[in-house]
């Protein structure tokens, strides 16, 4: 199994709607965040999570919002999806008793608004 | 601010030796990552260095030199499964020394022909 999961792979839906992205995890981090990824211009920090009750904006967070409803699940939302928020997310982790570890990524949510 | 450039993409031959680079411009350099990326799939880690020097894991080695800002990933006995992206990660001790945030730069496509 994949120690960081996300939900779903692949989504397709329309402008307007409400969409969440969901990540869990079970190596036991207690550091995670979200990317999307664009073509041409790499992986750019939405938003991340130290702690359960530690919610901090990345360089991109307009337009998302996020809840770490748990140590193990980080959820990125899209209150009212536009186009140009089609991208491919990925949710990372990595471990504050070790910060020169890598982060860890999972398999990425292909997210397409129409 | 944060500035990291790579090659766009670079072609090498099966067996043979390719060198990516990267170069950065941070406030407070704390570390360098280089990650691979096939496409479509999560980044998965490769190397750290924070100290001059060659780091060396097998097939793959990562140098750095912090005066330059300068830093090169090494791939020898190139197979075909070694084509894929590859992406150069600095973290900024400007965003604290501990937090483990990263920039990433664009990424280096590399294709490996027989």
């Amino acid at each position: 199994d994949a120690d960081v999961t996300q939900t779903p792979r692949n989504r397709i839906t329309k402008t307007g709607k409400r969409i969440m992205l969901e990540c869990s995890q079970t190596k036991g981090h207690d550091r995670m965040y979200w990317y999307r990824q664009d073509p041409g211009l790499g992986l750019r920090l939405i938003y991340y999570s130290f702690d359960v009750k530690d919610i901090n904006k990345g360089e991109i967070s307009d337009g998302y919002s996020v809840s770490r409803q748990a140590q193990a699940k980080f959820s990125l939302s899209l209150e009212s999806a536009i186009p140009n928020q089609t991208a491919l997310y990925f949710c990372a982790t990595s471990d504050r008793q070790n910060s020169n570890q890598p982060q860890h990524f999972g398999d990425g949510t292909r997210l397409s608004i129409l | 601010g944060q500035n990291i450039d790579q090659p766009t993409e670079m072609t090498a031959t099966e067996g043979a030796i390719v060198q990516i680079n990267c170069t950065y411009q941070t406030s407070g350099f704390n570390g360098l990552f280089w990650y691979q990326q096939h496409a479509g799939e999560a980044p998965t880690f490769l190397s750290y260095n924070v100290l001059d020097g060659l780091e060396e894991k097998g097939r793959f080695s990562s140098f750095l030199s912090r005066s330059k800002g300068y830093s090169y990933l090494l791939l020898k006995e190139l197979q075909m499964k070694d084509s894929a992206s590859y992406l150069c990660a600095v973290r900024d001790r400007q965003y604290g020394g501990a937090t483990n945030k990263l920039i990433f730069g664009t990424g280096t496509l590399l294709a490996v022909q027989p």
